[in-house]
């Protein structure tokens, strides 16, 4: 089980959003050190899109003020530099699970 | 370039089935290189995995929705399929066929389709 926290906050633009994602049970793999945490972002009407895989690694292509972090069970999403088209539903994914989302609104 | 497009066949009635296909473009869904999965998301919530098919014909199904759902795959016209029996207003989701990839990335979905919407009512 992925938990998220907050469910939602508000950001002035420009500024830094934090969203954290923890899980239930230790999902970094002994064999190769990797930790198996997605997270993917949805904009209002559209399907999810993945951001960052093995909890660290941007997609190509997406910008570099989004980075993730963390290991084991407590993960990281940081957004640094708000910008508008960041409003968005932010889940982290590990297998068949999901977090429940964070909103992100801009303040 | 990997695509997905959901279909299906519009609102369906209480009790009755679900179901959809996924129509796969840009890589043949034989390949080694993917796994595919199921994943809705009733109106104004979160997103909820259904299954995966794995390449080796075995699918994986959500526990909560074992009973009630098969995941196939038509390789002539490689598309994915959904099926989903006795459906009740719990049903009522946007729909998404995802692919994943196989070895070290995988564990997550790395392309989705739009998604489709489908409603259930009486």
């Amino acid at each position: 089980v992925l938990t998220q926290s907050p469910d939602s906050l508000a950001v002035s633009l420009g500024e830094r959003a934090t969203i954290n994602c923890r899980s239930d049970q230790n999902i970094q793999f002994n064999s190769n050190n990797k930790n198996y945490l997605a997270w993917l972002q949805q904009r209002p009407g559209q399907p999810p899109k993945v951001l960052i895989y093995w909890a660290s690694t941007r997609e190509p292509g997406v910008p570099d003020r989004f980075s993730g972090s963390g290991s084991g069970t407590a993960f990281t999403l940081t957004i640094n530099n708000v910008q508008a088209e960041d409003v968005a539903t932010y889940y982290c994914q590990h297998w068949g699970s999901f977090g429940q989302g964070t909103k992100v609104e801009i303040k | 370039q990997l695509r997905l497009q959901e279909s299906g066949s519009g609102p369906v009635k209480t009790s009755e089935t679900l179901s959809l296909t996924c129509a796969v473009s840009g890589v043949s869904i034989s390949s080694s290189d993917y796994t595919w999965g199921w994943i809705r998301q009733p109106p104004g919530k979160g997103l909820e995995w259904i299954g995966d098919y794995y390449q080796d014909g075995k699918p994986e199904y959500n526990l909560s929705l074992e009973s009630r759902v098969t995941i196939s795959v038509d390789m002539s016209l490689n598309q994915i399929s959904l099926r989903l029996t006795s459906v009740t207003a719990a049903d009522t989701a946007v729909y998404y066929c995802a692919s994943e990839l196989t070895g070290d990335r995988a564990g997550h979905y790395a392309d989705w389709g739009h998604g489709i919407l489908v409603p259930v009512s009486s």
